[in-house]
């Protein structure tokens, strides 16, 4: 079936950094969705993207849906401690207009640096 | 509004055992979900139903059913559960019916423990 491979799967954080994780596919997606999920919680949607190109930011996040249709990255700027969690990527592929299916990335931990 | 909402939040079973996991969204959406989420795996989509009535199978449906109750509701039944489906369930749903444009709400999950 189709995959998607998110990297890095975990980093640790300082507060005040940049934090960069993208996701790639060698099959091509309609939409891309980033998600952020915290411990004991469901994931919750930070960012959509619908077109190839998008670049989308939702306060200190920013998402672009590449070019080629098959990769997305996010970016965190200036981390605060809440942004610890596990974030996933997800494509949605359609065939032909039938019911699209989310296939979900296997996640990038964000820790506090010790 | 409560957006998706699931019960049980906990449950232990015991090998063979079967079990019904509610869901229920308020937000009058047409599609509905179930996902199992083990470590290391991400999410995986086991059944999903595009509308009332209607249900289709996902990634990884051997083991369980699904009911479309009505728009509101949509239930994942593990007939005879087994320890590999120890894990935890999140139900998700969409406004549409398919169609590219699809973004899932999720519930808070249930957790499962199959002995």
């Amino acid at each position: 079936g189709q995959q998607l491979n998110q990297s890095p799967q975990s980093m640790f954080i300082q507060e005040g950094e940049d934090v960069s994780m993208n996701c790639t596919s060698s099959s091509i997606f309609n939409t891309w969705l980033w998600y952020k999920q915290d411990p004991g919680e469901g994931p919750v949607l930070l960012i959509a993207l619908y077109k190839a190109g998008e670049l989308t930011s939702n306060g200190r996040l920013t998402a672009q849906f590449g070019i080629t249709r098959k990769d997305s990255f996010l970016n965190i700027s200036a981390s605060i401690p809440s942004d610890v969690g596990i974030y996933f990527c997800a494509g949605l592929m359609n065939y032909g207009g039938s019911q699209g299916n989310l296939i979900f990335g296997k996640g990038t931990k964000l820790s506090v640096k010790p | 509004n409560a957006g998706v909402t699931q019960t049980p939040k906990f449950q232990v079973l015991k090998t063979g055992q079967s079990m019904t996991l509610q869901c229920a969204q308020d937000m009058n959406h047409n599609s509905m979900y179930w996902y199992r989420q083990d470590p290391g795996m991400g999410l995986r989509l086991i059944y999903y139903s595009a509308s009332e009535g209607t249900t289709d199978k996902g990634e990884v449906p051997n083991g369980y059913n699904v009911s479309r109750l009505n728009k509101r509701e949509f239930s994942l039944r593990l007939e005879s559960a087994a320890p590999s489906q120890t894990s935890v369930y999140f139900c998700a749903s969409s406004e549409g019916q398919g169609g590219g444009q699809e973004t899932q709400y999720f519930g808070p999950g249930t957790r499962l423990l199959v002995l």
